[in-house]
């Protein structure tokens, strides 16, 4: 079973729009976090926002931020005011409680359209 | 402060050939991870190490995939022979002992052709 799932593989937004990517989760340890990373056409991948499981806030870095919903076991990124610099492939992943590795989903591309 | 250094950035190699990467992990980490990424399989992790020492290596597709961490501040992923289908970015990361919280830093990939 996917612990990670990411249904869009590919969006579009207009730049200064705000735009949401998908990220659900699978796991049965009370204590995980979650990961958002970008990974832009030059192929780095950028760590970008983090959200622990009981932490009782939605996570925010700047125009980042993360919409947690933990009964349904979701975390998705929320982008506003979108920019072209924000075209990109963005992942969602996890780590659970005790281990450190960390199982990335699929990805989803971004595009910001002028 | 150095992040995550990878080499070589690209390799380009004829089947059958052994090829070695590299990583140098950020200093002070103490856990070094090497992904593999490709368009079908997406972000795999291949095998993890926790001060040097091998802790989980089962993403490891075969046995002509090898990884070595012989200190804190060096491993390798060698594939002896590479086929055509070990193409892709092969990434490094570490992080450190801490909260659940801490980050994979990563390194800027090596993108493997093997024709």
């Amino acid at each position: 079973a996917q612990k990670i799932t990411q249904t869009q593989p590919g969006m579009f937004v207009q730049e200064k729009e705000a735009v949401t990517l998908d990220c659900t989760y699978d796991t049965s340890d009370p204590s995980y976090g979650l990961f958002w990373y970008k990974q832009p056409s030059s192929g780095e991948m950028i760590f970008l926002i983090y959200q622990g499981s009981y932490d009782q806030q939605n996570a925010t870095e700047g125009r980042y931020s993360l919409n947690f919903q933990k009964a349904r076991k979701s975390a998705n990124l929320v982008i506003s005011a979108s920019q072209l610099g924000d075209s990109a492939m963005y992942f969602c992943a996890m780590r659970e409680g005790g281990y450190q590795k960390v199982t990335f989903g699929t990805g989803t591309k971004l595009q910001v359209i002028p | 402060d150095a992040g995550v250094i990878q080499s070589p950035r690209h390799e380009v190699t004829e089947m059958g050939q052994e090829v070695t990467l590299r990583c140098k992990p950020i200093s002070g980490h103490d856990y070094l991870f090497w992904y593999r990424q490709t368009m079908m399989r997406g972000l795999e992790l291949l095998i993890y190490f926790n001060n040097n020492v091998p802790i989980d290596d089962s993403g490891m597709p075969e046995d002509r995939f090898s990884a070595k961490m012989p200190n804190a501040s060096f491993s390798t992923l060698k594939i002896q022979p590479s086929e055509p289908r070990d193409s892709a970015v092969y990434f490094c990361a570490s992080t450190k002992t801490g909260p659940i919280g801490s980050p994979l830093h990563f390194g800027n990939g090596t993108r493997l052709t093997v024709t």
